[in-house]
């Protein structure tokens, strides 16, 4: 099946660590996006990539940092710069061989502070 | 001013209604309209994907854009328990490729 994988599903950060969140997509897109989620707030971009080796901040992407090695990877590692890293993050995928095609999400991972 | 706006809710509706779930937004350069239904603890799932204005079908669903209004709808008929879940809109322009999105609509469907 085509789709976005996103793991782990819970994630569990101590003071001071950085931990990485992964993205896989089987679905040939090139643009790939990191999204964080808040009650209430939406959807808010933290980065986005559109082709290998190049992204893009997005409005929130203090704390966080990001990797395109591969068209099929776009992990997220949360650093400790985040001072409040607790929320839902969601990555999505959308294709570019035509104009606008709508992103396709995967199941999110949800971090917690412990 | 948010470039989309979308009402939280709460929605509660008994099952068997027309549900209308609506967004309005800012941006005239908005070309491209889309929702999302996103289940508790799960990514949003595409519902419904249109282009400029008009309405589109898709079984039980039906969503109209307003571009003179600047503003877009989904209509679900025939509400199911199953469909109680949050839904998304979200919008896009004609050039570059970043989308924008609504709060999201919490609805409940009661049995």
């Amino acid at each position: 099946d085509g789709g976005i994988t996103q793991s782990p599903k819970y994630l569990f950060r101590k003071e001071g660590q950085n931990v990485t969140l992964s993205c896989e997509q089987n679905l040939n897109h090139d643009a790939m996006y990191w999204y964080r989620q808040d009650p209430g707030q939406g959807l808010r971009l933290i980065y986005y990539s559109q082709i290998v080796n190049d992204f893009q901040k997005g409005d929130i992407a203090e704390g966080y940092s990001v990797s395109r090695e591969k068209k099929e990877s776009f992990p997220l590692t949360v650093t400790s710069a985040q001072k409040n890293p607790t929320a839902f993050y969601l990555c999505a995928s959308s294709g570019l061989d035509r104009v606008n095609q709508p992103q396709h999400f995967g199941d999110g991972t949800r971090l917690s502070i412990l | 001013q948010k470039e989309v706006e979308q009402d939280p809710g709460p929605l509660s509706v008994p099952e068997g209604a027309i549900v209308s779930l609506n967004c309005t937004y800012s941006n005239s350069a908005f070309q491209y309209f889309m929702w999302y239904r996103q289940y508790s603890r799960k990514g949003p799932e595409l519902l419904m994907y249109t282009y400029s204005s008009g309405n589109k079908e898709d079984g039980r669903f039906t969503a109209q854009v307003d571009k003179s209004s600047k503003y877009i709808s989904l209509f679900i008929r025939d509400s199911q328990p199953s469909d109680s879940a949050t839904y998304l809109c979200a919008m896009s322009m004609n050039t570059g490729n970043q989308f924008y999105f609504g709060t999201g609509t919490s609805l409940t469907v009661i049995p």
